[in-house]
């Protein structure tokens, strides 16, 4: 009954590597998001994605890009990792119906717990 | 802009007592209001959520929480805690547009003692 997938729960990079972080999303939602949580910060919105081939910045994008080629996937990158990127990431969808009963509730993945050497 | 605080970083109840776990926002917009759950090693799963329908909404595992208009406010109460709510509880808003954009308080611990 997985409905948000990330495709790699631990991951250990080293600085200066790119990084890639994928997450499938099975509900054919149109909005996709990618978070990162850290204690006591809760969770930050990095980039989103309201459709095919467009994205938008969140809270926090520098460092970051995505990429969003078909409806189901939403990927994260890190162009060149630094240890301040060690984080847990979540993808997480959403309808993009506002009329529909799950409007604006995001269904979210598992996490991706990155550390940078 | 919106924008949510979670009064409390860590809050610890004995089993079978009142939760309160408390949530103010800030919003130039009819907001909706979340609350979610994220258990050790797990992605968070939604509570519960306010859309205007009502000002009392409930949610899944006994939890409710009040939307208070004059007061910013959106606390979650459980009358009766139990172990397996032991947790981190986000707060979240949004405004009313499809993007679906959810912007997250900082999170609150829950601890059960026995």
């Amino acid at each position: 009954d997985v409905k948000v997938t990330q495709s790699s729960r631990y991951l250990v990079k080293r600085t200066g590597e790119k990084v890639f972080l994928e997450c499938v999303q099975d509900m054919d939602h149109e909005n996709m998001f990618w978070y990162r949580q850290d204690p006591g910060l809760g969770l930050r919105l990095i980039y989103f994605s309201y459709d095919v081939k467009m994205k938008e910045k969140g809270d926090i994008p520098e460092g970051y890009s995505v990429s969003r080629e078909k409806k189901e996937r939403f990927s994260l990158i890190l162009e060149s990792a630094s240890t301040n990127q060690t984080s847990m990431y979540l993808c997480a969808s959403s309808p993009g119906d506002i009329a529909s009963s799950g409007a604006n509730v995001l269904t979210f993945g598992a996490g991706s717990r990155l550390t940078v050497l | 802009a919106q924008s949510v605080t979670q009064l409390g970083s860590h809050v610890s109840v004995s089993e079978g007592a009142l939760v309160l776990l408390r949530c103010n926002y800030s919003s130039s917009v009819p907001p909706y209001l979340f609350w979610y759950v994220q258990y050790p090693n797990q992605g968070l799963q939604l509570l519960l959520k306010y859309t205007s329908a009502a000002t009392l909404v409930k949610g899944i595992n006994g939890f409710e929480a009040e939307f208070k208009k004059s007061e910013t406010s959106f606390h979650l109460t459980k009358p009766s805690a139990h172990m397996s709510d032991a947790a981190e509880y986000f707060c979240a808003v949004s405004d009313r547009s499809n993007t679906g954009k959810l912007i997250f308080g900082q999170g609150t611990t829950l601890q059960v003692k026995p």
